[in-house]
């Protein structure tokens, strides 16, 4: 069964503007992480922003912030400020913890973001 | 620091060949794992190791085979090569407790024609 849905394959904003990429996951863990990651047209994969399953607030990393909801099994990535740069595939990724260690990443299907100037 | 480095960045194989992609990190990293992107797609896993002397499959490990002899080195072995081996390879290591995720390679590409 998939364990991280990104419903949005494509999504367009005006640079200046917010952004939101959706991303919901499944798991019967009650200890997790979830990742987000910028892939630019380069290639590489680059780390922005985690939560963790038991941290009190959202994260915010820059004009990064994860809209974590836990009941909802949600934790969407809100880009403020758009820039042309923003352009990017990005995706949600999840992590469980167990007691035997770490469950290796799991990665959704990626949203493309195209920023208009 | 050179963190994850992946040889080669290209490469094309005929149907059947046999090659070798190396991973090497100076993280001292305890997790390694590889993964394979198709267009348009996002990451899955191929084979990880959490450890030197340990490795596990993911979720696609046919026509696939790793070692790991070292904590640096985690070579994935391509035998047979078939055209829907055709991809992006990427490699990446992790610590086991941290919260900043994985560090990644440049990336693979491989073309079975």
């Amino acid at each position: 069964a998939q364990k991280i849905t990104q419903t949005q394959p494509g999504m367009f904003v005006q640079e200046k503007e917010a952004v939101t990429l959706d991303c919901t996951y499944d798991t019967s863990d009650p200890s997790y992480g979830l990742f987000w990651y910028k892939q630019p047209s380069s290639g590489e994969m680059i780390f922005l922003i985690y939560q963790g399953s038991y941290d009190q607030q959202n994260a915010t990393e820059g004009r990064y912030s994860l809209n974590f909801q836990k009941a909802r099994k949600s934790a969407n990535l809100v880009i403020s400020a758009s820039q042309l740069g923003d352009s990017a595939m990005y995706f949600c990724a999840m992590r469980e913890w167990s007691n035997s260690g770490n469950t290796p990443l799991v990665f959704g299907k990626g949203t493309r973001l195209s920023v208009i100037a | 620091n050179a963190g994850v480095t992946q040889t080669p960045k290209f490469r094309i194989l005929k149907i059947g060949q046999s090659m070798t992609l190396q991973c090497t990190q100076d993280m001292n990293h305890n997790y390694m794992y590889w993964y394979r992107q198709d267009p348009g797609m996002g990451l899955k896993l191929i084979y990880y190791s959490v450890g030197a002397g340990i490795t596990d499959k993911g979720e696609v490990p046919n026509g696939y085979n790793v070692s790991r002899s070292t904590t640096e080195d985690f070579p994935l072995r391509l035998e047979l090569a078939a055209p829907s081996q055709t991809s992006v390879y990427f490699c990446a290591s992790s610590y086991s407790n941290r919260r900043d995720g994985y560090t990644f390679g440049s990336g693979t590409r491989l073309t079975v024609v």
